[in-house]
């Protein structure tokens, strides 16, 4: 199993440009989430899913869309980048363990530079 | 907002030494887990405790969690340099959520 899978892996755009990165699983979790990264910070959730065609906003959702039509691919969509979206993201999958809680599979992460 | 705080922001002990790491938090929680992210890499899952443990092992990793002051330590004995990595606390919100909240991570630093 590739586990959880992330393109590119280093992207840089110009003030306001779209673009979308991929993200796809083979381990046919139900969940899955969009996280960024900043310098000295944890996660921040920005969007997650619980299933094919269902989606909600984490933490930091404005100026990110976000589809769910497979279970495997949950891409996330810069609308109009922004310097302020220089960030790592991390894609991840997960399935609730034993202990009752989502266990979280992460991607290698996307490096997007905003200029 | 954050619902995990790590304590200490970094961390650096010699190769054989035992790291001790603390995570406090603010609501209610269902489960605490520690992730580790090695640089330039995602986070990889390393041990999962319930709100109803109070202690879980898991090789050289030993998790504590005391709900009565929100917090809880991952001990990490006889280290090594390969543990060099920012390790992460993350808690659900309760009440059955599908989202984690990460904290801001101690940088451990073990040298050979």
């Amino acid at each position: 199993n590739a586990g959880v899978t992330q393109t590119p892996k280093f992207q840089v755009l110009k003030t306001g440009q779209s673009m979308t990165l991929q993200c796809a699983q083979d381990m046919n979790h139900e969940y899955m989430s969009w996280y960024r990264q900043d310098p000295g910070m944890g996660l921040r959730l920005i969007h997650y899913s619980v299933g094919a065609g269902i989606t909600d906003q984490g933490e930091v959702p404005n100026g990110y869309n976000v589809s769910r039509s497979t279970t495997e691919d949950f891409p996330l969509r810069l609308l109009s980048a922004a310097p302020s979206q220089t960030s790592v993201y991390f894609c991840a999958s997960s399935y609730y363990a034993g202990g009752g809680g989502l266990e979280q599979f992460f991607g290698p992460g996307t490096r997007l530079t905003v200029l | 907002s954050q619902q995990g705080e790590e304590d200490p922001q970094a961390l650096s002990i010699q190769e054989g030494e035992n790291a001790t790491m603390n995570c406090s938090y603010k609501t209610s929680i269902n489960n605490l887990q520690w992730y580790r992210q090695n640089s330039g890499r995602g986070l990889v899952h390393l041990i999962l405790i319930r709100s109803n443990e109070r202690e879980k092992h898991s090789g050289r990793l030993r998790v504590t969690l005391d709900t009565s002051k929100k917090s809880s330590s991952l001990l990490i004995t006889a280290s090594r340099a390969a543990d060099t990595a920012s390790y992460f606390c993350a808690t659900d919100a309760g009440g059955g959520s599908e989202k984690l909240v990460f904290g801001k991570g101690t940088k451990l630093t073990v040298n050979p």
